[in-house]
């Protein structure tokens, strides 16, 4: 499968909201609700923060929402903070009990 | 509580089999349901799915890598072994494992990843 096309940089200062959107296709993005989210800073392992496209786990700030249109998601962090500064990962479930991640972007809270 | 901690060596020689081991506790793979994954990052890079091993023994792989990895697993333990065949410099990266919990589609729980280089 082919990575996931996700926005190498996007940035906000804080108080504002970023989108950071993630392109699939119709085998994976499109075809299933089981798009995730994941945060990493750096020299530490992914944290989940939203799945099934729009879920938050408990403890992850409703700053954080996730949609879905046709083949693409999208990750939304409202009133950023500068701990939300990190990079930001989607993963899609591709069918037959496989995975793709996205190429990563990077968020940086000006 | 769920953690999960990688082992495995730093460093490995090109065309030698890497063999990673995934410990875990708080949960169990004879639950039904449970299932464990590897994901690995090259430094820089974006993440890469490699494989999955569930409750009942099924296992899944990465459709380009299938031909070099097999997951195993050791129930009693609370182990997950994975082993990479021929490994090239290419193969770089933070291995992490990672947990798909019982009806679900993501990983919830990750470990803190182990960094194999592959060099001679």
């Amino acid at each position: 499968q082919s990575a996931l096309t996700q926005p190498r940089s996007v940035s906000g200062s804080p108080g504002q909201s970023v989108t950071i959107s993630c392109t699939g296709t119709s085998s994976d993005v499109g075809g299933y609700n089981y798009v995730s989210w994941y945060q990493q800073h750096p020299g530490k392992a992914p944290k989940l923060m939203i799945y099934d496209v729009n879920k938050r786990p408990s403890g992850v700030p409703d700053r954080f929402s996730g949609s879905k249109s046709g083949n693409t998601a999208s990750l939304t962090v409202s009133g950023l903070q500068a701990e939300d500064e990190a990079d930001y990962y989607c993963c899609s479930y591709a069918g037959s009990y496989t995975w793709v991640f996205g190429g990563g972007t990077k968020l940086t809270v000006l | 509580q769920v953690t999960l901690k990688e082992s495995g060596p730093a460093l490995v020689n090109p065309t030698q089999t890497l063999t990673l081991t995934c410990t875990f506790s708080g949960f169990s793979l004879s639950t039904s349901g449970m299932r464990v994954s590897w994901i690995r990052q090259p430094p820089g890079k974006a993440l890469e799915w490699l494989a999955r091993i569930d409750w009942d023994d099924d296992k899944f792989y990465s459709t380009s890598l299938k031909t070099r990895l097999t997951i195993s697993k050791d129930t009693s333990k609370n182990q997950v072994v994975l082993t990479m065949t021929n490994m090239d410099p290419v193969d770089t990266a933070t291995y992490y494992c990672a947990r798909i919990g019982v009806g679900t589609i993501h990983f919830d729980y990750w470990g803190q990843g182990t960094l194999v280089t592959v060099s001679s």
